[in-house]
């Protein structure tokens, strides 16, 4: 156990529909980081949080985006969803205490599923 | 930008025999380079990583990896693998922009 929660661990839903998936991570740590691991893209990374700002952005689409509350659990909002969007969604956090060297603790994913 | 070459997709290999799994980078700075197993069903866990100092890095369930800076490697062994060992082994690349650049993924099959 990484100690970073998801929920839902799945989710069906239709195309055109929006949803939210939630993350909270490791007791101190400050950074939440989002990937989306798809059979054709792999794991990629879509964005980054730090103590409530964004940090880095990655392979994401306009039609997804995140925040990351005061309490430092974040949400991945995806609307218009299409039938390539279905994939297992990972959240990531970290203590950044030295940049990229910081360890990521990964949580148990989220499997979309557009039908 | 960085990128990671993982030269095996797939490697099947016997109960107690060893195995060996082939990384190649790619960069134009320094790297931090991380190896973590997905098993089924499972979010990703960190096996071992590579900050810097000694080439040679030990991680946990008896693996361990060594960093070549010449070949742009970081190969991950295990002597004698279980059955417990399948799952699907990514490595990943870091520069300071904190973000992780996974490979494509080796799934380990271990057959008795």
């Amino acid at each position: 156990d990484s100690g970073v929660t998801q929920t839902p661990k799945h989710l069906i839903t239709a195309t055109g529909q929006r949803v939210t998936l939630r993350c909270s991570p490791r007791s101190g740590d400050l950074s939440v980081y989002w990937y989306q691991q798809s059979l054709d893209q792999g794991l990629q990374f879509l964005i980054q949080y730090y103590n409530g700002e964004e940090r880095a952005k990655g392979n994401i689409l306009e039609r997804f985006s995140a925040q990351q509350f005061p309490d430092l659990h974040s949400e991945l909002n995806l609307s218009s969803l299409e039938l390539g969007d279905s994939a297992l969604y990972f959240c990531a956090s970290s203590a950044i205490s030295s940049g990229g060297s910081d360890t990521q603790y990964f949580g148990p994913g989220t499997r979309l599923t557009v039908l | 930008a960085q990128s990671v070459t993982q030269l095996d997709s797939q490697v099947p290999v016997f109960e107690e025999a060893p195995v060996e799994l082939r990384c190649n980078y790619s960069s134009s700075v320094s790297v931090y380079l991380f190896w973590y197993v997905q098993y089924p069903n499972q979010g990703l866990q960190l096996l071992l990583k590579y900050l810097s100092g000694s080439t040679l890095v030990k991680g946990i369930n008896g693996f361990e990896a060594e960093f070549n800076k010449s070949q742009t490697s970081f190969h991950l062994r295990k002597p004698s693998v279980h059955i417990s060992d399948t799952a699907e082994y990514f490595c990943a690349v870091s520069v300071n922009d904190y973000k992780l650049s996974f490979g494509a993924g080796t799934t380990v099959t271990v057959r008795a």
